[in-house]
Parts: C-alpha cells; structure tokens; sequence
C-alpha cells in the first residue's frame, strides 16, 4: 500500500516569492493534517481536514498561508508571499481516525517538504 | 504550544545499551504515542498507550504511562545503529495531536 506522498521533496525560493506544496493520503484516510517542522523541533499543527472541511485552522497563518483539499483527497498548501521565517520542513499526515479518539489516532506522515527562503 | 516535552534532548549510548526517554505532558489524556524520525525523513509510528494502560511492549520496545505524574518513558532495548533517530512523545489536546520537541539518540556502533 502506498504511504503519503509529498510533493517537491526540496524547495529553495527567493523571500516574497510563493510556494506550493501537495500531498496525496493513504486511499480512504479522512483525516489530513500539515505540520510544520522546524530544525530541532516537534512538529506544530498548521491545519487539520476532515474530509474536504477545514476543522482546525487556528494555528495556519492566514495573512499568507492558505490551503485546500480536493474533494475530500489531496491537499495544497500555499505560502504567498514567503518570508524568511518560513524556512521549514512541511509534513502532512493522514489517519483513519481523529487523533484524540479512542482508536488508533495513529498518524501516518509523509516524507515532507524541506523549504528554505533566502 | 508543546504538551508533551521529552527528557533528555539528546542521548548517546553504545550498540546494545538500553536508551530511556521520558516525556511528560500537562493535560489529562486519552492516549499518549511515541514516533521515530530518522534524518531528513517524516515521523514514523512507534506504539500508542491508552490512559488505563500502565505498560506496553513491541519488539524490543517498551512504554509505560503513569496518569498520575503525566508522564511515559519510552525504553529501547539492547540498541542498534538504526536506532540512531528522534523520538517523540506526542499527546492529544483537544482534537488535536501535539508533539514534544523530542530526544535525539545516537547509537554509537
């Protein structure tokens, strides 16, 4: 079975100029979350789909970020314009489960998307 | 903002030492997970404990949970070089999962 697929693996931009990174679930996972990692640190939850509704959003940066999930399926997520601050790697995850349910909650993670803004 | 902050944040030991991690968190929870992150990859799933478990083993791994001190140790038994990664405690607040900084562990050959 396929894990999640990110795309690109590596982008290098220059600041104000904008990004986009895509990712593909696990077939039939309903719930998708991107996090952001940055170096020697946890990841932190930028927004997490429950299908194609956004139901937690709090901590995505809406002045430049946005995202999107395609019928229920893929995900975009965009920064425009970036800063310098936006260095990171960016991971998406998807479960069959709400993370804080009594069942698995178990995430699965792509290999993420290492952004560096000069 | 971190729930769950792993103790210590680095650790380096010899092939076949046994590593303990320890989390602790703030909230009360419903389960508590650990994750590997091996360099410049994403986080895989180690094990899930649930609240009303104290213990848990998978291979050579074993996690215990105490609720009352809101802490978990992860413990790696006779370690490998592959065992060289991040590890991370990570814990539900809300709907949401959040993850510690973690622990970065060198296994030395």
């Amino acid at each position: 079975e396929a894990g999640v697929v990110q795309s690109p693996r590596y982008k290098i931009i220059e600041k104000k100029q904008p990004v986009a990174f895509w990712c593909n679930p696990i077939s039939g996972h309903n719930t998708l979350y991107w996090y952001r990692q940055n170096l020697g640190q946890g990841p932190e939850l930028l927004i997490r789909y429950e299908n194609e509704e956004a139901v937690d959003d709090s901590q995505l940066p809406k002045d430049r970020f946005s995202a999107e999930r395609l019928k229920g399926v893929d995900s975009t997520l965009k920064i425009q314009p970036a800063e310098l601050g936006d260095s990171a790697v960016y991971l998406c995850a998807s479960s069959l489960d709400q993370a804080g349910s009594t069942n698995t909650g178990e995430l699965f993670f792509g290999e993420g998307s290492r952004l560096t803004v000069l | 903002s971190q729930q769950g902050e792993e103790d210590p944040q680095a650790l380096s030991i010899q092939e076949g030492e046994n590593a303990t991690m320890n989390c602790s968190y703030k909230t009360s929870i419903n389960n508590l997970q650990w994750y590997r992150q091996n360099s410049g990859r994403g986080l895989v799933h180690l094990i899930l404990i649930r609240s009303n478990e104290r213990e848990k083993h998978s291979g050579r791994l074993r996690v215990t949970l105490d609720t009352s001190k809101k802490s978990s140790s992860l413990l790696i038994t006779a370690s490998r070089a592959a065992d060289t990664a991040s590890y991370f405690c990570a814990t539900p607040s809300g709907s949401r999962l959040t993850f510690g900084e973690g622990t970065q562990l060198t296994v030395n050959p």
